[in-house]
């Protein structure tokens, strides 16, 4: 499975809309899908699992959702600290892959 | 709180080996999937590696396979990555990663902050 992501870098103001997209090469199991978050110098922090569900701890102006084969990450008004880098995730029988990223700064 | 610490990183010249260990900590261990993710320098991330919470299923990417090996002691709580025949693009930030499974869906909750690995002459 191939993920393709975009737009690959996105600039937005803070208290905006910001939408994700990640489209798999072919059909994927929504529960095997997932959303990271990562800043510079950090590790990637889990935001969403199984397509649409927040992990523990994770704000709720983060959302997810699917539409066959397109996920969505959704943050509904952007914070200072939402500036990061976001990949999607599928967790594939044998094989996982991300998607290349996509960069979301401030405008 | 989870803790999960990776070790082994290094410089290394190409053709050459080296292991990163992960020690695991505050969580049952044995009871845990855990991955291998690596991220070259200003690049995207890559799955490297999955080992099933006994041992008894790994899995690889193709960039690796035949060259890396996964492996865990659960008596140790630890996770290890042999690596050989290095080559440049092995260059990264190696980090480990806690698999979870939550109401049928997948994540990894948990990571390392990661260990750098430098394949260079």
């Amino acid at each position: 499975v191939v993920l393709t992501q975009s737009p690959g870098t996105l600039s937005l103001s803070p208290g905006e809309r910001a939408t994700l997209s990640c489209r798999a090469s072919q059909s994927v199991t929504s529960s095997f899908l997932a959303w990271y978050q990562q800043k510079p110098g950090q590790a990637p922090r889990l935001l969403i699992y199984g397509a649409s569900s927040r992990a523990t701890g994770i704000p709720d102006r983060f959302s997810g959702s699917v539409s066959g084969t397109d996920f969505t990450l959704t943050i509904s008004r952007l914070e200072p600290e939402d500036f990061a880098v976001y990949y999607c995730h599928h967790y594939g029988s044998s094989q996982r892959t991300f998607g290349q990223g996509t960069k979301l700064e401030i405008k | 709180e989870v803790y999960l610490l990776e070790s082994g990183g290094g410089l290394v010249q190409p053709g050459g080996s080296l292991r990163l260990s992960c020690a695991a900590s505050r969580f049952t261990f044995s009871t845990y999937a855990m991955s291998w993710v690596r991220q070259a320098p200003g690049k995207g991330l890559e799955w490297v590696s999955t080992i099933s919470d006994s041992g008894g299923r790994t899995y690889y990417a193709d960039s690796v396979k035949g060259r890396f090996t996964i492996s865990r002691d659960n008596s140790k709580n630890t996770l290890y990555l042999q690596m050989s025949s290095l080559r440049g693009e092995d260059t990264a930030v190696y980090y480990c990663a806690k698999d979870c499974v939550l109401g049928g869906s997948y994540g990894s909750d948990y990571w390392g902050q990661g260990t750098l690995v430098t394949v260079s002459s």
